[in-house]
């Protein structure tokens, strides 16, 4: 059972490029988020689902697009990478029922965009 | 939609004191309340949570409060120790619907032995 498994870890990307951030859950959960973490800025929600097939826009969405096609993976794309988005992402999933259910965090994945 | 405000936003403390993180909500319909902690380099890790219908939660050196009618909650570390040095986060959210937690900006705890 590895909980929720991101990658990749590392990745620098140049200003303009794409990319693919993956996240997978084994625990079956119904709820999947993506977070952005920025020095002294707490983790502010980018986008979540609430189960296969959808998605909803958190706190800062705006240049990241992502997919829940399959109920274990959620993936965040960045379709035009801008230094703004230089961050560490974290994904996590819970179980069902939303807010009521504790949050089970990936690793991170520290981007740079250059 | 909630806001919620944690400070300080940086502490330090000797080895053995006790150190108190506050943490403030907006939406009075929220009723669950998570602290996580993350070490550096680390995932952020749920330590303790409390819901609305009850006012103290204990474990071992940690403590949560929850005052709902000044929508306000805390957590109490005693006898801390240098590997509670850490940042640590406060939420919030509603049971009801799928709105997900939202998130304080976070303290950074140092312990000094």
């Amino acid at each position: 059972n590895a909980g929720v498994t991101q990658t990749p870890k590392f990745r620098v990307l140049k200003t303009g490029q794409s990319m693919t951030l993956l996240c997978a859950q084994d625990m079956n959960h119904e709820y999947m988020y993506w977070y952005r973490q920025d020095p002294g800025m707490g983790l502010r929600l980018i986008h979540y689902s609430v189960g296969e097939g959808t998605t909803a826009k958190g706190e800062v969405p705006d240049g990241y697009n992502v997919s829940r096609l399959k109920k274990q993976n959620f993936l965040l794309g960045l379709e035009s990478a801008a230094p703004s988005q230089t961050s560490v992402y974290f994904c996590a999933s819970s179980l069902t029922g939303g807010v009521n259910q504790p949050q089970h965090f990936g690793d991170g994945t520290r981007l740079s965009i250059l | 939609g909630e806001n919620v405000e944690q400070h300080p936003s940086t502490l330090s403390v000797q080895e053995g004191d006790s150190a108190v993180i506050k943490c403030t909500y907006s939406d009075s319909a929220s009723n669950y309340f998570p602290w996580y902690k993350q070490e550096l380099g680390k995932r952020p890790q749920l330590i303790i949570d409390i819901r609305s219908n009850v006012g103290e939660k204990k474990d071992q050196r940690i403590a949560v409060t929850l005052n709902k009618t000044a929508k306000h909650f805390s957590l109490h570390i005693t006898e801390t120790q240098p590997e509670d040095s850490a940042v640590y986060f406060c939420a919030g959210g509603r049971n009801s619907g799928n709105t997900p937690l939202v998130f304080g900006k976070g303290t950074r705890l140092s312990v000094i032995a």
